[in-house]
């Protein structure tokens, strides 16, 4: 059965840092990994989505990468805004269920 | 962009009472999937279709039963209502071509039982 993990829980940063968030998932044989993101009281909103024969893809200043044999994906975004706080999940698309983590919760700080 | 709406977004009512959720696609997606979502416990699937009349359970289908009479509906029923199921509702649909699995979301259903 598949995990995924997402790890830290809540980050906190200031403006303008370049960082970096996990997920990791335990079965490598993955059909595709989805980043979202969710505001307080919001629904959740695609932000990327990697294919399984696919290493990355980018929108904006957003970055997600695949690493199948390490289990990991990871978002990268740069030059972050308070804007970007928020709870970020990863998802693996699975044959027709998804694995979802339980998301990082990040806080950028002016 | 797939349409997908819930509703109600918002209902309080009291234990013992039946409620249903609707979710609508305004596509023709074969998957359709309920989730709650609650603090510690991250998202949680419930029930899922994969057609018309079409439907599995998920983890936490205990207290939860669904129905899709057509390709467009996916209901939520909650035949006697618990405290313990207060929580934020999402339905969601899987669109995108086959080998993609692309998730797209509701807004969300926010149900308050006292």
């Amino acid at each position: 059965k598949q995990e995924v993990t997402q790890i830290p829980a809540a980050l906190s940063v200031p403006e303008g840092e370049n960082l970096v968030l996990n997920c990791s998932f335990t079965d490598s044989a993955i059909y595709n990994l989805q980043w979202f993101r969710q505001d307080p009281g919001k629904g959740l909103t695609s932000l990327l989505l990697i294919q399984s024969s696919q290493r990355e893809q980018t929108s904006g200043r957003l970055n997600a990468s695949l690493d199948k044999s390490s289990g990991r994906s990871t978002l990268y975004i740069a030059a972050s805004q308070p804007g970007d706080s928020a709870t970020y999940l990863c998802a693996e698309g699975g044959s027709y269920i998804p694995t979802f983590g339980r998301g990082t919760s990040l806080i950028v700080h002016p | 962009d797939a349409g997908i709406t819930q509703s109600p977004r918002h209902k309080v009512t009291e234990t013992g009472t039946p409620v249903t959720l609707r979710c609508h696609q305004t596509e023709n997606h074969r998957y359709m999937y309920w989730y709650r979502q609650d603090p510690g416990h991250g998202l949680r699937l419930i029930h899922y279709s994969y057609g018309v009349k079409d439907t599995d359970k998920g983890e936490v289908s205990d207290g939860y039963s669904v129905s899709r009479s057509k390709t467009e509906d996916f209901l939520l029923t909650l035949e006697s209502a618990t405290s313990s199921q207060t929580s934020v509702y999402f339905c969601a649909i899987r669109t995108g071509y086959d080998g993609a699995n692309v998730l797209t979301f509701g807004a969300g259903s926010r149900l308050t039982v006292l």
